[in-house]
């Protein structure tokens, strides 16, 4: 079974940066690295994906282990709003596999 | 564009029933993949279908079952209901099934069992 692992929570002052780090031991070559956050009573969210080399966006930016066995999603500023659960996640073979999530606390 | 939609929000059913849950993916989008998330288990994934035909499956046991229309509409069947299957089931949709995708969850469907 694919193994990904996040630590349990995290948290950050308001408009600081954020690096939420994720362990997937098993990742295959072809996988695509996945990231979503879930806000309360919410479906998870789309965040960023990346194959090998670093990947930005509005919202993220994704850094991956040369190895691919890891990567780290960045949040520039942290704000409020970011204060969520993160997800990492992969689709090896033909299945899904999600991290166990990590709970980031934003502090005023 | 309207996102992806899941109906029945709530359900409370007695241990032994059986249940169906429906999900309409986002206009446009072939692939709707299921998924259970519990506090103990996290996010686990069920299956997906794209074109009314099930591409893969996770490792759940064969009461968990489910099937696409030609809509792309999409429900999922538990049937012998368990306390252990009171979970928040949730849909997502994405518009094919290559390997660089986004995929688009509702906000998913709280079923207790009791």
């Amino acid at each position: 079974d694919a193994k990904t692992t996040q630590p349990n929570s995290m948290e950050s002052n308001e408009e600081e940066p954020v690096h939420l780090p994720c362990n997937h031991s098993t990742i295959s070559g072809t996988d695509y690295i996945h990231w979503y956050r879930q806000l309360p009573s919410q479906g998870p969210e789309y965040v960023i994906h990346g194959l090998t080399s670093n990947v930005n966006n509005r919202m993220a930016s994704l850094a991956i282990a040369e190895d691919r066995k890891s990567s780290t999603l960045i949040l520039h500023r942290a704000t409020l709003r970011d204060a969520a659960v993160y997800y990492c996640t992969h689709k090896t073979g033909n299945q899904f596999y999600f991290g166990t999530g990590t709970s980031l606390t934003v502090i005023p | 564009k309207a996102g992806v939609t899941q109906t029945p929000r709530y359900l409370i059913k007695t241990r032994g029933q059986q249940v169906t849950l429906s999900c309409s993916p986002i206009s446009g989008h072939r692939s709707v993949s299921w998924y259970q998330q519990t506090p103990g288990q996290g996010l686990q994934f069920l299956f997906e279908y794209f074109s009314e035909t099930q591409r893969n499956k996770g490792n759940f046991p064969g009461r968990f079952s489910g099937r696409q229309f030609s809509n792309s509409r999409s429900e999922m069947n538990v049937s012998t209901l368990e306390l252990g299957d009171s979970a928040l089931y949730l849909c997502a949709s994405r518009s094919g099934t290559g390997v660089s995708y986004e995929q688009y969850f509702g906000p998913g469907t709280r079923l207790t069992v009791t």
